[in-house]
């Protein structure tokens, strides 16, 4: 079956310290790949995406690559800010499988300090 | 631009009482699903619908249900809530899946307390 798992939290780190949240997947075929963050009191919001193997996803200087040979698609930030403290989600869309719904890890809170 | 909307933000309801979410789908989306996601756990999938037809059914009580309306928005019906019903339940739309490997897009979640 088709499920994500990433790695435990909380994560805590110091501004501009460097961030990686590992995401491996199982998956049949080929799913399009996701992070989320939920700001507390929010609702998920799309971070990025990537659909096809090697692809790289990034935004607001988050990046994430889909690594087919390893089934991973870790997130990293080169420096993170106390603005990122959040939850972060790591998800999979199953291809054009008639019905859908996003599969969700666990979420890796993380918190950044000043 | 516009944005999945779901209503209310904030719902408190009783154990026994029923409740009732909406959600109004990003215009010319056509599928739309609900999540739950209890205190400190992932999201977890209710149910999908697209084109007012139920198109995929997750872990939804048998106390729960739903559907989708003419217009596309979506209503979530509670019944004989429970206090393990307290959760942040989202909805979410997207152009129907088969048109390759579309995002959803998600509301702001609607957060039930039952007392």
């Amino acid at each position: 079956g088709n499920s994500v798992t990433q790695m435990e939290g909380p994560v805590t780190l110091s501004e501009e310290a460097f961030l990686t949240i590992n995401c491996t997947y199982t998956a049949t075929g080929y799913p399009s790949l996701f992070w989320y963050v939920q700001y507390p009191g929010e609702g998920l919001q799309l971070l990025l995406k990537a659909t096809k193997a090697d692809d790289k996803g990034s935004n607001k200087g988050f990046e994430a690559t889909y690594r087919k040979e390893t089934t991973s698609f870790h997130l990293e930030k080169g420096s993170v800010q106390v603005s990122d403290s959040a939850v972060y989600f790591c998800a999979l869309s199953p291809p054009n499988t008639g019905g859908f719904k996003t599969i969700f890890g666990a979420g890796t809170r993380l918190f950044v300090k000043a | 631009a516009a944005g999945v909307i779901q209503s209310p933000r904030h719902l408190i309801k009783e154990k026994r009482e029923t409740a009732t979410l909406k959600c109004y789908p990003i215009p010319r989306h056509d599928t739309v699903y609900w999540y739950q996601q209890g205190p400190g756990q992932d999201p977890q999938f209710l149910i999908s619908f697209y084109e007012k037809m139920q198109s995929d059914k997750g872990s939804i009580p048998d106390r729960f249900s739903a559907q989708q309306f003419s217009d596309y928005h979506s209503e979530l019906n509670m019944s004989s809530l429970e206090l393990g019903d307290s959760a942040l339940y989202f909805c979410a739309s997207s152009l129907y899946p088969g048109r390759a490997n579309t995002e959803a897009f998600f509301g702001q979640g609607t957060r039930l307390t039952v007392v």
